[in-house]
């Protein structure tokens, strides 16, 4: 089975600008989450989708943004980027919304500039 | 905001010692996952536990679910260099979907 993978692998944009992050979860996961992982610190929670709806979200502004789409793959889109964006972001599914563990992903390294 | 925290967050030690990673929260947990991360890579799923007071066993990893549910250790009995990496722990509650809330990790090197 393939896991979790994470297109682009590394992104440069300029402050201001739009990206969109792509994730195909593993092969029979329904839940998908994201996380915000800057150098040196643990990952942080943006938010989660279960069966296309947003089951969660952590403490993050509304331009973050996301979407799961019907095969269960996700969009994280992230507009007015600022400097501070600048992390690495990580992907994971899981078989349920449950306590099952997570599947991640190798992440997206975004540099804004 | 990170609520749960880890000890220590940075740890050196030679092949064949002994180590306990410490993962503490003044929250209560559906469950306590640990993950262990290499550079450039994301976090591989080591164990879950759910149950308070459980006990978990991974070859040489000992994994402990502390009774009240807030609190999590691992064990490392006689350490390899291939056991250097980030560990992290996560708690999930069911009120966020049972998304994960990390610690900071601790980094581990191993040294032959």
């Amino acid at each position: 089975e393939t896991g979790v993978t994470q297109s682009p692998t590394h992104l440069i944009k300029t402050r201001g600008q739009q990206v969109t992050l792509r994730c195909s979860s593993q092969s029979g996961h329904n839940t998908v989450s994201w996380y915000q992982q800057a150098l040196g610190q643990g990952p942080q929670f943006i938010f989660q989708y279960y069966r296309e709806e947003e089951n969660g979200r952590g403490n993050f502004p509304p331009r973050f943004s996301g979407l799961q789409f019907p095969n269960y793959s996700s969009e994280l889109n992230v507009n007015a980027l600022e400097l501070d964006d600048s992390a690495l972001y990580l992907c994971a599914s899981s078989p349920e919304a449950g306590n099952y563990g997570y599947t991640f992903g190798s992440g997206t390294r975004l540099t804004v500039v | 905001t990170q609520l749960l925290e880890q000890s220590p967050q940075f740890l050196s030690i030679q092949e064949g010692e002994n180590l306990t990673v410490y993962c503490n929260s003044s929250s209560v947990f559906s469950s306590l996952q640990w993950y262990r991360q290499e550079p450039g890579e994301g976090p591989v799923l080591l164990v879950t536990v759910v149950t308070g007071g459980e006990v978990k066993k991974l070859k040489r990893l000992t994994f402990q679910f502390g009774d009240a549910r807030k609190d999590s250790s691992l064990h490392i009995t006689a350490a390899q260099p291939g056991d250097t990496g980030l560990y992290l722990c996560a708690g999930a509650w069911s009120n966020s979907g049972y998304a994960l809330n990390f610690g900071k990790g601790t980094s581990l090197l191993v040294t032959p």
